[in-house]
């Protein structure tokens, strides 16, 4: 069965620092990925996907993802994190009829 | 607006006691899922279903129930063989390639 593997379960990070989380995951074939972000207090919500062409995906907010087929990576960054992005990030992978895999997730307190 | 309602918001159930929890959503989606998280753990598929009156086993389907009479409602059950059910519960829904929509969740304690 496919699995996501997020590493890092809490990172804290000051304003402005640079931001990358990582993501792998076990399975051979064609995948989707996303990378969802919830707000304390809020809705899950999508923050990018990806399904084919450009490895280089680029979210809402400023984040951005690559995929890495030979790595089978879908790594989170961004360049530049606010308060405001301090969240629990999940990874996830849908490998068959639209079923989502979750990875742990990853809390991210950024301190102003 | 078009979304996921999930209710109650918070719901307290007694050891023993079979509980409902309600997922109804007006995006016209076919399918819709239920995930329970749980604290360093992320979210595991309970149920799905990808049409009416047909669903499947998630991962941690031991000590639920669910049912899918109509496309907008996929309410689930806690039933008293749960052993762990304190937890948060989402719902979601999707429909082909556009990603997940998730509710806002049900917290779920065991008093």
């Amino acid at each position: 069965a496919q699995s996501v593997s997020q590493h890092n379960h809490h990172v804290i990070l000051s304003e402005a620092a640079s931001l990358e989380l990582g993501c792998n995951y076990s399975y051979g074939g064609t995948v989707n990925l996303f990378w969802y972000v919830q707000y304390p207090g809020q809705h899950l919500q999508l923050l990018l996907k990806y399904f084919s062409g450009d490895p280089l995906v680029k979210g809402i907010k400023g984040f951005e993802a690559e995929f890495i087929k030979s790595k089978f990576s879908f790594n989170l960054r961004k360049p530049s994190v606010q308060w405001s992005d301090t969240a629990e990030y999940f990874c996830a992978v849908n490998t068959g009829f639209q079923k989502l895999v979750f990875g742990t997730g990853t809390r991210l307190l950024v301190s102003p | 607006d078009g979304g996921i309602t999930q209710s109650p918001k918070y719901l307290f159930r007694k050891e023993g006691q079979n509980v409902t929890l309600s997922c109804e959503q007006n995006l016209n989606h076919d399918a819709m899922y239920w995930y329970r998280q749980d604290p360093g753990q992320g979210l595991r598929l309970i149920y799905y279903s990808q049409i009416v009156n047909d669903f499947q086993k998630g991962d941690i389907a031991e000590g639920y129930s669910v049912s899918r009479e109509k496309k907008e409602s996929f309410p689930l059950t806690v039933t008293s063989a749960q052993k762990n059910p304190t937890a948060f519960y989402l719902c979601a829904s999707s429909s082909g390639d556009r990603g997940y929509t998730f509710g806002s969740g049900t917290r779920l304690t065991v008093v």
